[in-house]
């Protein structure tokens, strides 16, 4: 069973940095795609960024762009958000999801961590 | 791509049909035939859950009750017969191309 368990989370200041993490298992972490989606409060669902399956190709929402980086350790089978200058329109719970085919098929998802932008 | 959809809530009797739109600015077919159009649902405190992927094709475990339909531009999710476990808020996405985006969201409740 595909399991995805987000980390990380938390309270920072505006102009800040936090990783976000994502413990994979039960399937085969090295050959998914992923990508990070989060849930803005009184907004709805953004698509954030997604990672190849050898980390070697990247694509990121304007919004994070030059702010955000994704990458990950498939020794490890985790997945990593490093967020840094920190906005307050960035609060949000940050999902994981598994790429089925590449192609935006989220078929599996964590269950979240919050991250709170706040002075 | 922007991605619209309508309405952004519904209010529904139990038992009766329900019908979501879903329109891109841009064409969701790709050259390799398939058209990258997905709806997904979030419930209330939980996490998304695919529901169709490629405009029609149910994930598994979705009730025969959900279809997609649609092309081009153009697509729509449709409940038959309204249940109760069905509230929470319906957004599509397209992922022809980066970035993916969303819609904003139809908020589904029971009447």
């Amino acid at each position: 069973e595909v399991h995805l368990l987000e980390s990380g989370g938390g309270l920072v200041r505006p102009g800040g940095s936090l990783r976000v993490s994502c413990a994979a298992s039960g399937f085969s972490f090295a050959s998914s795609s992923m990508s990070w989606v989060r849930l803005v409060p009184g907004k709805g669902l953004e698509w954030v960024a997604v990672v190849s399956a050898d980390g070697g190709t990247t694509f990121y929402a304007e919004s994070v762009e030059g702010r955000f980086t994704i990458s990950r350790d498939n020794s490890k089978n985790t997945l990593y958000l490093q967020m840094n200058s920190l906005r307050a329109d960035d609060t949000a719970v940050y999902y994981c999801a598994k790429d089925q085919t590449g192609w935006g098929n989220f078929a599996s998802w964590g269950q979240g961590t919050l991250v709170t932008v706040s002075s | 791509i922007v991605v619209t959809q309508t309405p952004l809530f519904l209010s529904v009797t139990p038992g009766q049909p329900a019908s979501i739109s879903c329109k891109s600015s841009q064409g969701l077919l790709h050259t390799d035939g398939k058209t990258y159009l997905y709806w997904y649902l979030q419930k209330p405190g939980q996490s998304p859950q695919l529901l169709i992927h490629e405009v029609f094709k149910r994930f598994s475990g979705v009730p025969d009750r959900f279809s997609g339909s649609g092309s081009g531009t153009d697509f729509t999710l449709k409940i038959s017969r309204v249940e109760a476990e069905d509230v929470g808020v319906y957004y599509c996405m397209q992922s022809i191309q980066f970035p993916r985006t969303f819609g904003q969201g139809t908020k589904l409740e029971i009447k």
